[in-house]
């Protein structure tokens, strides 16, 4: 079967670096995404990779191991506004988006 | 703002009710979708329309029935619904045909609570 999987919940401490990690299973693969929920609001796109390596935008990089199965979401210099929700979604041969059920990142001051 | 509007935010419903749920996106997209989200649980993707064709129905019961009237416009009829039918329900929609657009824009939802 297809799966996403990752972590429920991180913390981490206002100015430090998190990465959220997401491994996935599936048919095929034709892409991975990362979006942002904050609770209450719409998710938000907020990266695409589909070649390995390290996608980097602001303080928010993005990193793809197609042979690993493997995805992580890299935040530096956290900010309070940056406690959300990231949902990692896997896109399969039949360009179907296979979604994890999110991580929940609560920011310390 | 995403340019995409859904109505009501919130919506409370007998399970003898008949309801809808309006989603509008004002970003000249063709795609539209409706998504399933409840807690700690996977965005369920549940319809697909593409210029106003239905191209995926993900083994939705009937009670949920769908209708895009153009581009523009999504709509989700709800009836005789069970309490586990209680989520967020969110639209989105995107550029291009689904399966080759690299971003979907969402709506803020509608939660929805079936007593």
């Amino acid at each position: 079967g297809q799966n996403i999987d990752q972590p429920t919940e991180m913390t981490a401490t206002e100015g430090a670096i998190v990465q959220i990690n997401c491994t996935y299973q599936t048919s095929g693969f034709n892409g991975l995404f990362w979006y942002q929920q904050h609770a209450g609001e719409a998710p938000t796109f907020l990266s695409y990779n589909v070649l390995d390596g390290l996608e980097e935008k602001g303080r928010f990089s993005s990193f793809l191991s197609r042979s690993k199965g493997y995805s992580y979401l890299l935040l530096k210099e956290l900010q309070m506004k940056d406690s959300a929700s990231y949902l990692c979604a896997a896109r399969d041969s039949n360009y179907q988006l296979i979604w994890g059920a999110g991580t929940k990142l609560i920011i310390k001051p | 703002e995403t340019g995409v509007t859904q109505t009501p935010r919130h919506l409370v419903m007998g399970m003898t009710n008949k309801k809808s749920l309006k989603c509008e996106q004002h970003l000249g997209h063709n795609a539209m979708y409706w998504y399933k989200q409840s807690a700690k649980k996977p965005l369920e993707l549940m319809f697909v329309y593409n210029f106003k064709e239905q191209t995926e129905n993900n083994s939705v019961p009937s009670r949920f029935s769908p209708e895009c009237p153009n581009s523009s416009h999504l709509f989700l009829h709800l009836h005789t619904l069970q309490p586990e039918d209680s989520a967020l329900y969110l639209c989105a929609s995107s550029q291009g045909s689904p399966g080759e657009s690299y971003e979907q824009y969402f709506g803020p939802g509608t939660r929805l609570t079936v007593t």
